[in-house]
């Protein structure tokens, strides 16, 4: 069975530091990765997504993917008390299908 | 773009009730997928469809859930009879299709069965 591993937290990291969320993988046949933000109360919203080994950067937002190790991470630089939320790793494996992690809680303390 | 559309925002019933939850995807998506999400189980994809037609629904948990999608801009889940353990948030999901990057998901619909 196809899995999408995160821990589920909370990751607790101070204000202005950076914030490191991981997620592994089972299905070495995944081509696309994906984050998601999901804020308490409300729906998913993509934040990043990547499809090739190495490091992807969007703001303060950095996505890395290592396909070798079956490895995907969200680094969150100069982190924010906005940036609290549930962030999810989704894998999309070769049936289109979205592999949903349980999502890792964040918390930016101030 | 209104975005995705869900309807009731908040649903409570009583066990044994037929409840039927309402989405409208983004103009122009032709996949559509409905999850429930509940703080034990995450995030559980349940069906999709793609030009209207049901894709994979292996994550219907029993014969009690049925959806449809009759057009392109409508789709429905229904829960009948509905039991207290299908509390939980309801999402649908649109996205421009099956290798486009992002699904765009719904405010949600918040069932409660009693």
């Amino acid at each position: 069975q196809k899995e999408v591993e995160q821990n589920s937290g909370p990751l607790s990291v101070p204000e202005g530091a950076i914030a490191s969320l991981n997620c592994t993988y089972s299905d070495r046949g995944s081509q696309s990765f994906f984050w998601y933000r999901q804020y308490s109360g409300k729906s998913p919203e993509l934040i990043m997504f990547i499809y090739s080994n190495g490091d992807k950067e969007d703001g303060r937002f950095t996505a890395q993917l290592n396909k070798a190790s079956q490895y995907v991470s969200l680094l969150i630089r100069d982190s924010q008390p906005s940036d609290s939320a549930t962030y999810l790793c989704a894998v999309m494996d070769s049936n289109y299908q979205l592999i949903w992690g349980a999502g890792t809680k964040l918390i930016i303390k101030p | 773009d209104a975005g995705v559309i869900q309807s009731p925002r908040h649903e409570v019933t009583e066990m044994g009730q037929e409840v039927t939850l309402r989405c409208k995807p983004i103009s122009g998506h032709n996949s559509l997928f409905w999850y429930r999400q509940t703080m034990m189980r995450g995030l559980e994809l349940l069906i999709y469809f793609n030009n209207n037609v049901p894709i994979d629904d292996s994550g219907m948990p029993e014969d009690r859930f049925s959806a449809k999608m009759p057009n392109a801009s409508f789709s429905t889940l229904k829960i009948q009879p509905s039991e207290p353990r299908d509390s939980a948030v309801y999402f649908c999901a649109s996205q421009g299709g099956l290798a486009a990057t992002t699904q765009y998901f719904g405010p949600g619909t918040r069932l409660l069965v009693l």
